[in-house]
This record gives C-alpha cells, structure tokens and sequence, in this order.
C-alpha cells in the first residue's frame, strides 16, 4: 500500500524553528517529485516547495529563504525545516507525490498520494 | 504566480447536475486536476489531465476545458459528494498552483 505519514508538527513561538518529517511506504521519495502543500485554519490548500526528483527545490514565495525541503533517501523520508515561523505559517501540513506528463500541450499535473498532514501552530 | 478563480460556493438539488469551474491562464497550457476535500481529511485527487479519474473515483465525476477555464461536473450528485473542491495546475514558471476551493452544499 502506498502511504505518506507526516510527523513533527506542533505549537511553536514566532521566530523559532520546526523540523517536519514525511515517512513514505510503496512509494520511492528519491524517484518522485514530492510538495508539501498547507492549509491555514478555514483557508484554502498552498502549495509551498517542492523537491524534484533529480534534487532540485523549488519554493512558493512566502516561504522562499526561510524553508528547506530536503530528503533522507536510506530512511525513504521527505523534510521540511521549516526556520523564522511566522504566525501566518499556522497550518495543517501535507506532504503529496506529484505526478504529470510534460510530453505535449496541454501538460497535466496532479497529486496523487497525500499524507493526513501534521499541525503546526505559530503562537506566542 | 498565476492565479487560479473558483466561485466560493455552489449547490445542487440530490441527483441534480453541477458543474464546477476554474479559470486562469495557466490552464491554457495545463489540464487542471481536482481535488475533494472533507472537513478534517486530506484532499483526494478525482480528476486529472484530460479526463481522468483514478481508481475508485465514481464515474459520476467528470472534467473538460475551453481556452482559460476548466470544469468540474458531476452528474447526479449524491450526500456524499458535499465537500470542498481544488482545482489544480502549474503556473508558467513552474510553479504549483491552486484555486481558492469551491464549498459544494448538495440540498
């Protein structure tokens, strides 16, 4: 069965720093392209990075110079360090394998395999 | 990054047809795919690239584009469908994009 598990999150003061872990079974995270996407209390989903699988990162804007994405391919385990927290990083957190064909216009993209998310709170 | 504009909430009547949409530029080179979420669950993609479901996705569900906008169908909507709907794709610079959701209440 294929399966991400999240790990790592919880209640943090602003300016400090938090480590979350995706576990992955069935699924290679060296072979893949991986996100982690968050979803503030009552908002909508953010994409937030993305690893791809030759190991290129990539960041969405809000979180670009203070978030890492990194992967531990011997224990099959995706990161995200997440430093510098923020109030407005408050957000449920999951990690998700993505998949898309960039054969030909129009390409597709999705997400595939979702971890439940982990909870990170930004408060003082 | 490019943007992607659902309308926050739609309804159907139980059995009727809806049809969910999602405008932005991207989706002139990109096919969007759909999320469901239920409150406290992770989303689940149900349709993606042409019009693809995924196992176990009910056939009920359906996706088409024109130009900038995509569109999410289900036909005959059934209780359990009421959730929250994402729509999905990547911007012109490679990065991932997603709708502000749309809240199907199914009457």
């Amino acid at each position: 069965e294929v399966q991400l598990v999240e790990t790592g999150g919880g209640l943090i003061q602003p300016g400090g720093s938090l480590r979350l872990s995706c576990a992955a079974s069935g699924l290679s995270v060296s072979s893949n392209y991986m996100s982690w996407v968050r979803q503030a209390p009552g908002k909508g989903l953010e994409w937030v990075s993305v690893i791809y699988s030759g190991g290129n990162t990539y960041y969405a804007d809000s979180v670009k110079g203070r978030f890492t994405i990194s992967r531990d391919n011997s224990k099959n385990t995706l990161h995200l360090q997440m430093n510098s927290l923020r109030v407005e990083d408050t957000a449920v957190y999951f990690c998700a394998r993505d998949r898309f064909n960039l054969a030909a216009a129009p390409y597709h993209y999705y997400m595939d395999v979702w971890g439940k998310g982990t909870t990170v709170t930004v408060s003082s | 990054s490019s943007e992607l504009t659902q309308d926050p909430a739609v309804s159907v009547a139980l059995g009727q047809t809806v049809r969910i949409t999602c405008q932005g530029d991207s989706l002139r080179s990109y096919y969007a795919s759909w999320y469901q979420q239920k409150p406290g669950q992770a989303p689940v993609v149900v349709i993606f690239g042409q019009n693809n479901r995924p196992s176990g996705i009910p056939d009920r569900f359906s996706g088409s584009r024109s130009g900038n906008t995509a569109s999410l169908t289900i036909t005959g909507a059934q209780a359990e469908d009421e959730a929250d709907y994402y729509c999905n794709s990547r911007d012109s610079i490679g990065d991932v994009v997603f709708g502000g959701g749309t809240k199907l209440t199914v009457l």
